[in-house]
């Protein structure tokens, strides 16, 4: 699993509150990724990151910000969740040529 | 990153070789294919990926078409556990390592 870790694993939560999902890992790799799952749904890139405080947007960015304070631990923050981020959110770090995915944390916007 | 098409799903008996196809006629000349899978409530698991040339791991074996317009995973010995949507992927290494996944092949391994 490459030393990768999310948290909480499940959430649910009320439509405008606040939300943040973990991503740490134990590897000191450089790049971080959070995406999300949605049924029937390949997975979408929302943000990721290159390096401490070195992020950039992906194809699904809106309604979410990310932080990298430190290289262990990617933050994705909901910062007024809404209905349609109901959703699995997965984390990965790249290692090489390769992308290992974390465990998911699955979310309920009610 | 270009896209791909794979078909929606597939059956395989246990014990065969699984064939999966994927077209990616738009591919560019520095883009990668690359096979993940996601077993159910899972993250994606990395399965293989390459270039031009056929490439074998422990997991699946890779053919790619000379042309480099479609390729497809075989898994030799399809078990139980190989039940899975297995994702077809081309990327450019210099795009942010980004993975594009669209739809993918569910496959169901039948005793």
């Amino acid at each position: 699993d490459a030393g990768i870790t999310q948290s909480p694993r499940h959430k649910v939560t009320e439509t405008g509150t606040p939300v943040t999902l973990r991503c740490h890992q134990t590897e000191n790799h450089r790049y971080m990724y959070w995406y999300r799952q949605d049924p029937g749904h390949g997975l979408r890139l929302i943000h990721y990151s290159y390096g401490v405080k070195d992020t950039d947007k992906g194809e699904v960015s809106d309604g979410y910000s990310v932080s990298r304070s430190k290289t262990e631990d990617f933050l994705l923050t909901l910062e007024s969740a809404t209905s349609s981020q109901t959703s699995v959110y997965f984390c990965a770090i790249q290692e090489y040529n390769e992308q290992f995915f974390g465990p998911g944390t699955r979310l309920t916007v009610l | 990153d270009a896209k791909t098409t794979q078909p929606p799903s597939m059956d395989c008996a246990e014990g065969r070789a699984a064939n999966l196809p994927c077209n990616h006629s738009t591919i560019s000349g520095n883009e990668y294919v690359y096979w993940y899978r996601q077993i159910h409530s899972q993250g994606p698991q990395y399965i293989i990926h390459g270039l031009k040339n056929n490439e074998t791991n422990e997991m699946a074996s890779l053919i790619i078409t000379e042309d480099r317009k479609s390729s497809t995973l075989i898994l030799p010995h399809a078990t139980l556990r190989d039940t899975a949507v297995y994702y077809c992927i081309v990327r450019d290494k210099a795009a942010g390592n980004k993975l594009t996944f669209g739809g993918g092949t569910r496959v169901l391994v039948k005793p």
